[in-house]
């Protein structure tokens, strides 16, 4: 089955920074990867998504790119505001299923 | 607020007894995915109910059971609880199979 692993575990950074959270994938058939945001006591939050067939998607101060070749993709935060700071999660579906495989989390902490 | 409702917020409850998790997709939203959420395991899938039909199933133990009502709504339940259930429980939804997912606030289960 799939596997994704993200990096790294903790990200500390000051307000007006950037923030880079990396994921990568083992399954070459996945073909969609979403990106979401869990607050303290709250559900997961979609924030963005990319689909096999796009290199790079931005909304806002939010990015991600992908590599296909070499199977990994990143969540790109730009100008970091206390209010993001939170757990981001990646994911990537396998080939032929809607299910995603979530990686283990990034714990975003942004100092004012 | 992503429109996805789960009830109860909290439960607690002893080693052996039974609960049952509620879950209200968004209006609209015909796909409905149980998660489970510990801090050792991170997010697993558990399974997916697709218009009153089970559509796919992921780490879902035997004593973990789940239907999707004609109202589209959908119940968890958990038999034989072991202090291991402990955990977050997630509920999402999707307009359809394969689209983006809508996440609950979740139930916080507390094993003793």
């Amino acid at each position: 089955g799939e596997n994704v692993e993200q990096h790294p575990s903790t990200l500390s950074v000051q307000e007006g920074d950037s923030a880079v959270i990396k994921c990568t994938y083992s399954d070459s058939a996945s073909n969609y990867f979403p990106w979401y945001k869990q607050e303290l006591g709250k559900g997961p939050q979609l924030i963005i998504d990319i689909r096999s067939n796009v290199g790079e998607k931005k909304d806002q101060r939010i990015a991600v790119t992908l590599n296909k070749t070499a199977k990994h993709f990143s969540l790109h935060i730009t100008e970091t505001q206390p209010e993001d700071s939170a757990v981001y999660f990646c994911a990537a579906n396998p080939g032929g299923s809607y299910i995603p495989t979530f990686g283990r989390g990034t714990s975003l902490i942004v100092h004012p | 607020d992503s429109g996805v409702t789960q009830t109860p917020k909290h439960l607690i409850t002893a080693t052996g007894q039974r609960v049952t998790l509620r879950c209200s997709p968004r209006s609209g939203d015909l796909s409905v995915y149980w998660y489970q959420q510990s801090l050792d395991q991170g997010l697993q899938f558990l399974i997916q109910y697709y218009n009153g039909e089970e559509r796919a199933k992921g780490n879902i133990l035997e004593r973990f059971s789940a239907q999707q009502f004609p109202d589209l709504h959908s119940e968890l339940n958990l038999s034989s609880l072991e202090l291991g259930d402990s955990a977050l429980y997630f509920c999402a939804s999707s307009v359809g199979a394969g689209d983006e997912q809508y996440f609950g606030p979740g139930t916080r289960l507390t094993v003793t």
